[in-house]
């Protein structure tokens, strides 16, 4: 039972527009959502996070947004650049308990063409 | 500051071998986590530990057994692997509920 889905295993976008990454959860009692980044033969790094009391946060170049109703989030990357080229996975915490056990997406790999 | 790191990187065993993945941070984080990753897969949790001297099941535990002696280490067992556990491991650390730092991976092929 897949809690948090990427239906899009792949995208493709020209450099300097806008890539947008989504990420679907199927539960509500969700605290946290994140991003993570992920290059080849590397460990994902955090990108950003929102917590589910909002609806939008932004960090630079990226924006991630969550429509509760809809149990549906977003990555906006503006502008997109090759570096940008890599698996993304989202990721939920549970509310509750001691710890922030992360329950993830199955990744999108975004290409960023120059 | 190294962050998270494991050793080994890549490793081959053949079934019914046994063998350890270590995890070692230097953030003083009290949450280690461990993760498997398969091809199509998300990142799945296998166990963590909320401090030194405790641990526990997450969500694919069977066929793994985990220690936490120090602070800054945790390390993941195979006792008698099988090639169902081909994949790759990370290793991840964290203060309470924020967020996971990863370690780079350790490859796993088991024949």
């Amino acid at each position: 039972d897949q809690q948090v889905k990427q239906n899009s295993p792949s995208l493709s976008v020209q450099e300097g527009r806008i890539s947008i990454l989504n990420c679907d959860y199927t539960n509500s009692m969700f605290d946290y959502f994140l991003w993570y980044k992920k290059y080849p033969a590397e460990g994902p790094t955090f990108l950003i996070s929102i917590s589910s009391i909002k609806d939008k946060n932004e960090d630079g170049r990226f924006t991630v947004f969550l429509n509760k109703s809809a149990k549906h989030l977003s990555l906006h990357i503006v502008p997109s650049q090759p570096g940008d080229s890599a698996v993304y996975f989202c990721a939920a915490i549970p509310y509750g308990g001691a710890t922030n056990k992360l329950i993830f997406g199955t990744g999108t790999l975004l290409a960023v063409q120059p | 500051n190294a962050g998270v790191t494991q050793t080994p990187k890549f490793r081959v065993l053949k079934t019914g071998q046994s063998m350890t993945l270590l995890c070692a941070q230097d953030m003083n984080h009290e949450y280690m986590y461990w993760y498997r990753q398969d091809p199509g897969m998300g990142l799945r949790l296998i166990h963590y530990s909320v401090g030194e001297g405790t641990t526990a099941k997450g969500e694919v535990p069977d066929g793994y057994n985990v220690s936490r002696l120090k602070k800054q280490n945790f390390l993941l067992g195979l006792e008698s692997a099988a090639p169902s556990q081909t994949s790759v491991y990370f290793c991840a650390s964290s203060y309470a509920r924020q967020t996971q730092y990863f370690g780079p991976g350790t490859r796993l092929l088991v024949l």
